[in-house]
């Protein structure tokens, strides 16, 4: 079965950019979380939607970070006036309902130069 | 303050002995707790857990022991192979709170 893609697996942006990052969770995932990962870093939580509702989102970073899931599926996490911290690895995650044992995408490597 | 320590950045194991991966927290209010997977250039992948109320999980080749007194985990993995080389994330969370990650232990499988 189809797991949680993402794409682009690969986003290069000049500093100052706009990047819109896409999550599809799996099929009747209810809980879909993004995460960021810095190089040699564990994975740190960013926000959490419970179908279409946002409700936490305690870890982003700025008001340049924006994550979005309109319809209860597909996931958009937006970053405006892209900065060289944020350079990192986006991993978006599904779960049936509720935080444990989520499914990870492979990841977007975001490279801000 | 990183409230999940994984204090070993990487760790060698020869092919068939034990290899055993720790990790130590800070947050009494934790009650779950997770290992992940992860290979490069993929997502992790679950691969045990335990709650807190257990001292023990284990799940074929894979332990998870927790000392909740010394707030100390530990995965098992026993008879290492090949393809567990790679790294390994604690993880932990507190009921209906997000889940905090550590920094990762890589973990080399030697022939």
């Amino acid at each position: 079965g189809a797991g949680v893609s993402q794409s682009p697996r690969y986003k290069v942006a000049k500093r100052g950019q706009d990047v819109a990052l896409r999550c599809d969770p799996i099929s009747g995932h209810v809980s879909l979380f993004w995460y960021q990962q810095a190089l040699g870093q564990g994975p740190e939580f960013l926000t959490y939607f419970q179908n279409e509702a946002q409700l936490d989102k305690s870890g982003l970073p700025s008001d340049r970070f924006f994550a979005e899931r309109p319809e209860g599926s597909v996931s958009t996490l937006k970053i405006q006036r892209t900065q060289q911290e944020d350079s990192a690895v986006y991993l978006c995650a599904s779960s049936l309902k509720g935080e444990h044992e989520q499914y990870f995408g492979p990841g977007t490597r975001l490279t801000v130069t | 303050d990183q409230q999940v320590k994984q204090n070993s950045p990487s760790l060698s194991v020869q092919e068939g002995r034990i290899s055993i991966l720790n990790c130590d927290y800070t947050n009494s209010m934790f009650d779950y707790f997770l290992w992940y997977k992860k290979y490069p250039a993929e997502g992790p992948t679950f691969l045990i857990s335990i709650s807190s109320i257990k001292d023990k999980n284990e799940d074929g080749r894979f332990t998870v022991f927790l000392n909740k007194s010394a707030k100390h985990l530990s995965l098992h993995i026993v008879p290492s192979q090949p393809g567990d080389s790679a790294v390994y994330f604690c993880a932990a969370s507190a009921t209906n709170d997000k889940i905090i990650f550590g920094k990762g232990t890589r973990l080399h499988i030697l022939p």
